[in-house]
C-alpha cells in the first residue's frame, strides 16, 4: 500500500467559494502530481513538483494553483469554485531514485461545485 | 494523444485468464510499455512494465511482441476485485509525465 493521502475525499461547495485540496505522501517522495479525470474521461496532468519551491503546470490547462512547501505537502487551490471545476482530482508521487519511476496515486477527491 | 491503442471493453469469465491487448505501433527504442489499472472511484495503480522482454511479477504478466509494436498484459486468474479500467502507456523511464489514454474496461463475469 502506499502512503499517499488526500483530504477531503468528497467536496460538495457553492460557486465562488475558495478551496483547498490537501495531498500528502510519506514517502519522502521527491515528485509530486496532480491529476484531474472527469468521469468516465481520461486522467490529465494540471500540475507537478520536483521538489520543495518547484511547481510546473501540466498538459491541461488548469485554473486552480499549487504550493510546495514541504517535501510532504503538495496542496492544490481554486481561489473561486465554478460548475467547471466539478471533477476528480488525484495526486500522485514518485521516488527521484526509483529506477522503474513509478508513480503512486492516492484515492482522490470528488469535488462537486453547485 | 496518447500513443497506444487498446479495446474500450473487455469481458473474462473469472477464474479465466484475461489478456489485455495494446498496440504501440509508434515506440521508440527508450520507450518502457508500463500498465496501470484504476478501479472504480480510486487511483490508479502501477501493475507491470518492461521495455522488450517479457516480464511477470505477481500480479500480472508482460508479453512484448519482438518488433515492440504491441503488447499483452496477462492476468492469469481473473477475479472480481479485477475489474477496473487497464491503461497501456508508453513513456520513456525518466519521462515523470503520464499520458494515460482512455484504457481498456474490463468486466470479469461470475
Amino acid at each position: 500500500e502506499a502512503d499517499i493521502y488526500q483530504t477531503p475525499r468528497y467536496l460538495v461547495i457553492g460557486t465562488g467559494k475558495k478551496i483547498t485540496l490537501e495531498c500528502s505522501q510519506t514517502m519522502g517522495h521527491d515528485k509530486m502530481y496532480w491529476y484531474q479525470q472527469d468521469p468516465g474521461m481520461e486522467l490529465h496532468l494540471i500540475h507537478y513538483s520536483y521538489g520543495v519551491n518547484s511547481t510546473e503546470k501540466g498538459d491541461l490547462s488548469s485554473e486552480s494553483t499549487v504550493s510546495r512547501i514541504r517535501t510532504e505537502h503538495f496542496p492544490l487551490t481554486l481561489e473561486s469554485a465554478r460548475p467547471s471545476h466539478t471533477s476528480q482530482y488525484l495526486c500522485a508521487s514518485s521516488d527521484e531514485g526509483d529506477r522503474d519511476n513509478e508513480q503512486f496515486f492516492g484515492p482522490g477527491t470528488r469535488l462537486t461545485v453547485l | 494523444d496518447a500513443k497506444t491503442t487498446q479495446p474500450p471493453s473487455m469481458d473474462c469469465a473469472e477464474g479465466r485468464a484475461a489478456n489485455l491487448p495494446c498496440n504501440h505501433s509508434t515506440i521508440s527504442g527508450n520507450e518502457y510499455v508500463y500498465w496501470y489499472r484504476q478501479i472504480h472511484s480510486q487511483g490508479p495503480q502501477y501493475i507491470i512494465h518492461g521495455l522488450k522482454n517479457n516480464e511477470t511479477n505477481e500480479m500480472a504478466s508482460l508479453i512484448i511482441t519482438e518488433d515492440r509494436k504491441s503488447s499483452t498484459l496477462i492476468l492469469p486468474h481473473a477475479t472480481l476485485r479485477d475489474t477496473a479500467v487497464y491503461y497501456c502507456i508508453v513513456r520513456v523511464a525518466w519521462d515523470d509525465k503520464i499520458i494515460f489514454g482512455k484504457g481498456t474496461r474490463l468486466h470479469i463475469l461470475p
